[in-house]
């Protein structure tokens, strides 16, 4: 079946610092991945949608100077949180679409602490 | 708009009982919707979609165009059903928009 990683699982940052998140399709390629902020026992919200070769889509109210985003290859995309704040703690998710297919498959998400 | 509403936010059942979650959505077009689960500490994950009209772990969903809903229903709850339940409608562009999500209690 098709897997995503996400790396770090965990992250703990000081205030003003940045952090980079990964995520990775394993086993196939993915001309989408999404990012995704949750909430605890909340809904997933999207923040951007990450096409391989261009600029991110960011969705209304996502600043694109502090969540930079990047998809440089067909496997990787990376959202970058710049000057972290505290309101940034979150746990942040990512999703990858298989080329040619319409299903979403999910990391398993990275909790970032800014302290 | 495009929303997705899920009502209830804790759903707890006995072993055996009945389960329907209910979905409803907001959205112009013709809709692609979904279901997703969260078990504890593992990733988020597709169940089911409409237009497979498939049946897993026992759970169904059918599409209701006129009451614009979407309720997952299991005749027979089990206590491995306890999780966070997603229902969630893809527009064109392919991103999914996520209901507030329910968590379904299930006990023994």
């Amino acid at each position: 079946g098709a897997v995503v990683s996400q790396h770090p699982s965990r992250v703990i940052c000081k205030s003003g610092t940045s952090v980079k998140i990964e995520c990775r399709s394993l086993d196939f390629q993915a001309t989408t991945m999404f990012w995704y902020r949750q909430f605890p026992k909340q809904s997933l919200m999207l923040m951007a949608t990450s096409n391989e070769g261009s600029k991110a889509t960011y969705e209304q109210g996502v600043e694109k100077d502090k969540f930079l985003i990047n998809h440089a290859s067909l496997t990787l995309s990376t959202l970058t949180v710049t000057s972290a704040h505290p309101e940034d703690s979150s746990f942040y998710i990512c999703s990858a679409a298989d080329r040619g297919r319409y299903e979403q498959y999910f990391g398993p998400g990275t909790r970032l602490t800014v302290t | 708009a495009q929303r997705v509403t899920q009502p209830e936010k804790l759903l707890s059942v006995f072993k055996g009982a009945p389960v329907e979650l209910k979905c409803n959505y907001s959205y112009s077009g013709s809709p692609e919707l979904f279901w997703y689960v969260q078990y504890s500490r593992q990733r988020l994950q597709l169940l089911l979609r409409h237009i497979s009209r498939e049946s897993i772990k026992g759970f169904t969903a059918d599409l209701n165009k006129g009451e614009t809903s979407f309720h997952l229903k299991k005749p027979f709850a089990q206590e491995e059903d306890s999780a966070m339940y997603y229902c969630a409608l893809s527009n064109q562009g392919g991103k999914l928009i996520f209901g507030q999500g329910t968590e379904l209690s299930v006990k023994p």
